[in-house]
C-alpha cells in the first residue's frame, strides 16, 4: 500500500525568501503526484500534478516540484514567497489502476513572515 | 457551474445522534468522493463512488454510510455519532485525465463537533 510522508509539519520562511517543502512517498507501482493548497477555511485547490513526462512540473501561484523516481520524493518549491502563500500545503498520491482514489500527506504548514 | 457543494458548512451533534452531510456537484463526473480532516493526518478517505448506484470503502469506513442514487449527488451519513468523528469533512468529485489518472475537485467542507 502507498504512503505519504511530508518530512515538515511547519516551514516558517520570511517573504521573497525561497521555499521548498518535501514530500516522499512508498509504492511499488506506477504513481500519479499532486501537490494541493489550502487556505484558511477554505477546502482544498490543486497546484500542480505530475502524470508522466517531464520530471519538473509547473503550477499555479510561482510553485514547481520535481518528481525524482530514484528517491521516491516530489519536493514543492518556490523561488520567492509572499505573505500570500502562507497556507497549508498538501502532497498526494494515487497510483496504478486506483487514479481516482487519493492517498495524503500530513500536511505542512508554510509560513510567510514579513 | 457551482463545481462541488456541501451543506451545512457548520454542525454540532450530540453523541447517538444521526445526520447526513449532503454533496453535489454540477461537472457531470462519475467518481465522487468523502474525506475526513485531521489535524496532522491530512485527508483521509472514508468512501468512494465510481458511479450512480456502485459505492466502497476507503481507509476509515467506520460509522459512515453511502448511498449514490443519482451522478449528482453523494451523501455521507453518519448513523450514531462518535467523539471520534470531530473533524472536517470534505467531498470531491473527479475528473478522468487519461486512462488511470484523475484530477479531484473539493467542496468547501463541512466542519463537525460532535460532543
Amino acid at each position: 500500500a502507498q504512503s505519504v510522508t511530508q518530512l515538515d509539519s511547519q516551514v516558517p520562511v520570511f517573504e521573497e525568501a525561497p521555499v521548498e517543502l518535501r514530500c516522499n512517498y512508498s509504492s511499488s507501482v506506477s504513481v500519479y503526484l499532486f501537490w494541493y493548497v489550502q487556505y484558511p477555511n477554505q477546502g482544498l485547490q490543486l497546484l500542480l500534478k505530475y502524470l508522466s513526462g517531464s520530471t519538473l512540473v509547473k503550477g499555479i501561484n510561482g510553485f514547481e516540484a520535481e518528481f525524482n523516481k530514484s528517491q521516491t520524493s516530489f519536493h514543492l518549491r518556490k523561488p520567492s514567497v509572499h505573505i500570500s502563500d502562507t497556507a497549508e500545503y498538501f502532497c498526494a498520491v494515487s497510483e496504478g489502476n486506483a487514479g481516482n482514489m487519493l492517498t495524503f500527506g500530513g500536511g505542512t504548514r508554510l509560513m510567510v513572515k514579513p | 457551474n457551482a463545481g462541488v457543494t456541501q451543506t451545512p458548512k457548520f454542525q454540532v451533534l450530540k453523541t447517538g445522534q444521526s445526520m447526513t452531510l449532503q454533496c453535489a456537484q454540477d461537472m457531470n463526473h462519475e467518481y465522487m468522493s468523502w474525506y475526513r480532516q485531521d489535524p496532522g493526518m491530512g485527508l483521509r478517505l472514508i468512501h468512494y463512488s465510481v458511479g450512480a448506484g456502485i459505492t466502497d470503502q476507503g481507509e476509515v469506513p467506520n460509522g459512515y454510510n453511502v448511498s449514490r442514487s443519482t451522478t449528482e449527488d453523494f451523501p455521507l451519513r453518519l448513523l450514531s455519532a462518535a467523539p471520534s468523528q470531530t473533524s472536517v469533512y470534505f467531498c470531491a468529485s473527479s475528473q478522468r485525465l487519461r486512462r488511470f489518472s484523475y484530477e479531484q475537485y473539493f467542496g468547501p467542507g463541512t466542519r463537525l463537533t460532535v460532543t
